[in-house]
C-alpha cells in the first residue's frame, strides 16, 4: 500500500496570503496519478487538481498542483475566505489511498 | 450533468449487514470511461478508500474491509451498491459514492482522479 504524507497537518494564515502544503508519497507513484481535493465542514470532497498540475473544471487559477514521483504540492496562491478547508491529496492507483488532510485555518 | 445520490438506512444494528445504494442520474454506470467508488470517513477523521466497481463488473476492495465487503452494480436501474457486513461501532463514518475515470488498454487499467461525489450518507452503527 502506498501511504501518503501530508504536512503541515494545520496551516493558519490569514486571507490574501499564500499556501503551500506538501504530500509525500513512500514510493514513487510512477504512471499513477495524484489528485487533490478541498472538503469543507459538512460537504464531499471536490477534486481541485488532478494528474498532480491539471486544474479540475471550475477550480480557480489561484490553485495549482506540482510534483512528481513521490513529491508534490498544492499552492493557492492568494487565500480567499472560502479557501479555509481541509485538503487533501489522493494517489489513483489500483488500490488508491489518501492523505491524513492538511488543515488551512484562518489566523 | 452527472450526480450521485446515496441512499439507505442511517442506523444499522451491531453484528448486521450495512446497505448502501448510490444512484446515478445524468450518466451511465456502464460506460467504459468510468469506475464507481465507495469511500468512507469516520467522525472528525480523514477519507478511507471503500472499494470500486467498473464497467466490466470487475471490483477492488480495501484490504482492510475484503472479508466483509461487496461492491454490486445493478445497470438496469443506474445504480450501484455497497454491502458490509458484521459492522461494529467502528464503522460508524459517513459513506460517499463518487465517480472516478478509468482507462484500460490490452494490459492494464490506469486509474484517474474522483470528480463527482455523492453529498454522502451518514450511517451510524448501535444498538
Amino acid at each position: 500500500e502506498i501511504v501518503l504524507t501530508q504536512s503541515p497537518g494545520t496551516l493558519s494564515l490569514s486571507p490574501g496570503e499564500r499556501a503551500s502544503f506538501s504530500c509525500r508519497a513512500s514510493q514513487s507513484l510512477g504512471t499513477s496519478s495524484l489528485a487533490w481535493y478541498q472538503q469543507k465542514p459538512g460537504q464531499a470532497p471536490r477534486l481541485l487538481i488532478y494528474d498532480a498540475s491539471s486544474r479540475a473544471t471550475g477550480i480557480p487559477d489561484r490553485f495549482s498542483g506540482s510534483g512528481s514521483g513521490t513529491d508534490f504540492t498544492l499552492t493557492i496562491t492568494r487565500l480567499e475566505p472560502e479557501d479555509f478547508a481541509v485538503y487533501y491529496c489522493q494517489q489513483c492507483g489500483i488500490l488508491p489511498t489518501f492523505g491524513q488532510g492538511t488543515r488551512v485555518e484562518i489566523k | 450533468q452527472v450526480q450521485l445520490q446515496e441512499s439507505g438506512p442511517g442506523l444499522v444494528k451491531p453484528s448486521e449487514t450495512l446497505s448502501l445504494t448510490c444512484t446515478v442520474s445524468g450518466g451511465s454506470i456502464s460506460s467504459d470511461a468510468y469506475y464507481w467508488t465507495w469511500i468512507r470517513q469516520h467522525p472528525g477523521k480523514g477519507l478511507e478508500w471503500i472499494g470500486y466497481i467498473y464497467n466490466s463488473g470487475s471490483t477492488y476492495y480495501n484490504s482492510s474491509l475484503n472479508s466483509r465487503l461487496s461492491i454490486s452494480r445493478d445497470t438496469s436501474a443506474n445504480q450501484f451498491s455497497l454491502k458490509l457486513t458484521s459492522v461494529t461501532a467502528a464503522d460508524t463514518a459517513v459513506y460517499y459514492c463518487a465517480r472516478g475515470s478509468i482507462y484500460c488498454n490490452r494490459l492494464t487499467c490506469y486509474y484517474y482522479a474522483m470528480d463527482v461525489w455523492g453529498r454522502g450518507a451518514t450511517v451510524t452503527v448501535s444498538s
